[in-house]
This record gives structure tokens, C-alpha cells and sequence, in this order.
């Protein structure tokens, strides 16, 4: 969707390596989030934010860290904790009401070397 | 939060024929999201639905919310090749903050 913009499309990592996914948005949404997308496995959610300088643990967070320093950024750092991190990682916002959809950005595809 | 299963996961369908894709939760639903993912890209937005019973189209998609706010359906009518994609169905978590996704059902077109 415009306005949120995911970067790198394409990552790759070695074993014991950090790795930081960027996501920021200029739709001055409160709420983002962090998704993880294996095939057939639907969306899993890693880590949302409402807020600046708070965050959440979604279903899936062991092996992740976030920061939310700025509204229209936040972050995804994939540890080296994470021991299968290979998958398709969605960025996505929206405005802070529970009738409101969610916008993603393209994506980052995340591959271990 | 709240779990929602979607069925079938894959259909693979003649250019013309139609498509329905359903979303079945085990306890009432607040409202309920459709997304679409093509190929390679990322899921956007179709539609909500809020009220028991509720039906909206849009143009071949007519969408589905049962009575009991438990169940949903998309059917699309005569399928195009441009209807290719994953379809998703997402209800609002544990206050509303997050939302939980089925796991999709992948749609494939031949023409």
C-alpha cells in the first residue's frame, strides 16, 4: 500500500547474524505491526505497537526485538536467537480503532546463507 | 485470541466458475476483515463486515456474515484470472488491538 515503505525486499543472513527489517509509514497511523508469512501458514503476528515507545509480544516473538522511537517508524531486528527465521516478513499500520483496516507494505524476504 | 480456521486451503478452478472461500470461528465475532494477496505481493484490504446477516458486493465478490456473527463466505462469480490470490479473513483479538488471520485460501484461475 503507499505510504508504508519496507526495506530491504530482499535479505539474506548468516548463521549467528542480526539482522534489522525497516518499516516506516507516513500515514500518521498510531498502531503498527510486525507479521511473519510461511506457506500455508497464514499471517502470525510477531509484534505490534499502538504507541510510541510501547510495544506488545504478538503469538510468535521468542527470537525477535522491535523499537517504536518514532510514529512512523518501527523496526524488526531478527536475532540470531531465531533459529528458523526464513520467511516472508509483512510490516503493517493502521489508525487506532477497532473498525479500521490494516495497510501493509511490500515485504521483506528473508533468507538464511 | 480468537481462532479462526478457513476453508478450503487451495482451490484451482476454470476461468468462468465460480469460488467460495468461508471463515468459521467457535465464538461470536465482532466483525470480520477480508484481504487478498496476489502472488508475491502483500495483502490489501476488501472489506468489512459488522452486522448479523450482513451481505455486500462488490461487483463479482459478494460477501457473507452469518446470522450468529460465527461464520463469513466470499464467493466470487465467474472467476477471472485476475481473481488469483490468497484470500484471508481476519477478526479483531483480545481488545481489539490486533487482528487474527485464517490461514488463507489460495485461489488459482486457468483460463
Amino acid at each position: 500500500d503507499g505510504g508504508i515503505t519496507q526495506s530491504p525486499k530482499y535479505l539474506f543472513r548468516k548463521e549467528g547474524q542480526n539482522v534489522t527489517l525497516s518499516c516506516e509509514q507516513n500515514l500518521n497511523h498510531d498502531a503498527m505491526y510486525w507479521y511473519r508469512q510461511d506457506p500455508g501458514q497464514g499471517l502470525r503476528l510477531i509484534y505490534y505497537s499502538q504507541i510510541v515507545n510501547d510495544f506488545q509480544k504478538g503469538d510468535i516473538a521468542e527470537g525477535y526485538s522491535v523499537s517504536r522511537e518514532k510514529k512512523e517508524s518501527f523496526p524488526l531486528t531478527v536475532t540470531s536467537a531465531q533459529k528458523n527465521p526464513t520467511a516472508f516478513y509483512l510490516c503493517a499500520s493502521r489508525r487506532q480503532n477497532s473498525n479500521q483496516p490494516q495497510h501493509f507494505g511490500d515485504g521483506t524476504r528473508l533468507s538464511i546463507l | 485470541g480468537q481462532q479462526v480456521m478457513q476453508i478450503p486451503q487451495y482451490q484451482h478452478v476454470q476461468e468462468g466458475e465460480d469460488f467460495t472461500t468461508y471463515c468459521n470461528s467457535s465464538t461470536t465475532l465482532s466483525n470480520i476483515q477480508w484481504y487478498k494477496q496476489r502472488p508475491g505481493g502483500h495483502p490489501v484490504f476488501l472489506i468489512q463486515l459488522v452486522k448479523s446477516g450482513e451481505v455486500k458486493k462488490q461487483k463479482r465478490l459478494t460477501f457473507q456474515f452469518g446470522e450468529a456473527k460465527k461464520n463469513s463466505s466470499l464467493h466470487i462469480t465467474a472467476t477471472q484470472t485476475t481473481d488469483v490470490g490468497t484470500y484471508f479473513c481476519a477478526s479483531p483479538g483480545g481488545g481489539y488491538s490486533t487482528l487474527t488471520f485464517g490461514k488463507g485460501t489460495m485461489l488459482l484461475v486457468s483460463p
